[in-house]
């Protein structure tokens, strides 16, 4: 079990760039979710896949910010034209459908907008 | 609508003092789960346990023990006999039991443990 992979770990941006970050979910794991988590705050949920399908999607994901799931394995989630309050950290988590949760997280990638 | 409430902001404690981190949820479900997390200096989240909302039974796992109170909506985390290790930022957080169930997360508690 090699555990849910997140890249880059860390990514500096001027603001009005577009950004891609990826996660490798835990290899049997048919769910993937991604959150955000600002500083002082607990970590708030942006979208869900159930394998290839986008299933939920949170408010607070703008049109700015597109998540992918191609093949059912890993995910990228991509924001375009940067704002400074997009600096957070993003978390990927995945769990078995089955379980219902517990979802397991990966370290994040933080973004910090310049 | 879900919430978590998680009051205390920041506890510090001595080493090997016991130490209670409260969490308070609402939640309209009938049935739903409560989890804690750990989040370490390093970032990562760690899971801790889940509880569903059939199950009172307070759990004990080593130096950690959850207790579970449904008529007061509350789900408070105790740490026995503190360590320095266990300083971190700790979430309480509610999921529905659908199938999805994205999980929402409380603001958390920061932790710390002086030697």
């Amino acid at each position: 079990d090699t555990g849910v992979s997140q890249n880059p770990r860390h990514k500096i941006t001027k603001r009005g760039q577009n950004v891609t970050f990826r996660c490798d979910p835990i290899s049997e794991h048919n769910r993937l979710y991604w959150y955000r988590q600002t500083l002082g705050q607990g970590p708030e949920f942006l979208t869900y896949f159930q394998n290839e399908a986008q299933l939920e999607k949170s408010r607070l994901l703008s049109d700015r910010f597109s998540a992918e799931r191609p093949k059912g394995s890993f995910s990228t989630l991509e924001i375009q034209r940067t704002e400074q309050g997009d600096s957070a950290m993003y978390l990927c988590a995945s769990s078995l459908s089955e379980e219902k949760g517990p979802q397991h997280f990966g370290d994040g990638t933080r973004l910090s907008i310049l | 609508a879900q919430k978590v409430t998680q009051a205390q902001t920041e506890i510090s404690v001595v080493e090997k003092e016991d130490v209670t981190l409260d969490c308070v949820y609402e939640t309209r479900d009938t049935t739903y789960y409560l989890f804690w997390y750990k989040q370490p200096p390093s970032g990562e989240l760690v899971f801790l346990i889940r509880r569903n909302s059939f199950d009172e039974q307070n759990e004990i796992s080593g130096r950690y023990s959850w207790n579970f109170q449904k008529s007061t909506s509350s789900f408070n985390f105790t740490i026995t006999a503190s360590q320095v290790v266990d300083s971190a930022v700790y979430f309480c957080a509610l999921s529905g039991y659908s199938s999805a169930s994205k999980i929402i997360f409380g603001s958390g508690t920061r932790l710390s443990i002086r030697p």
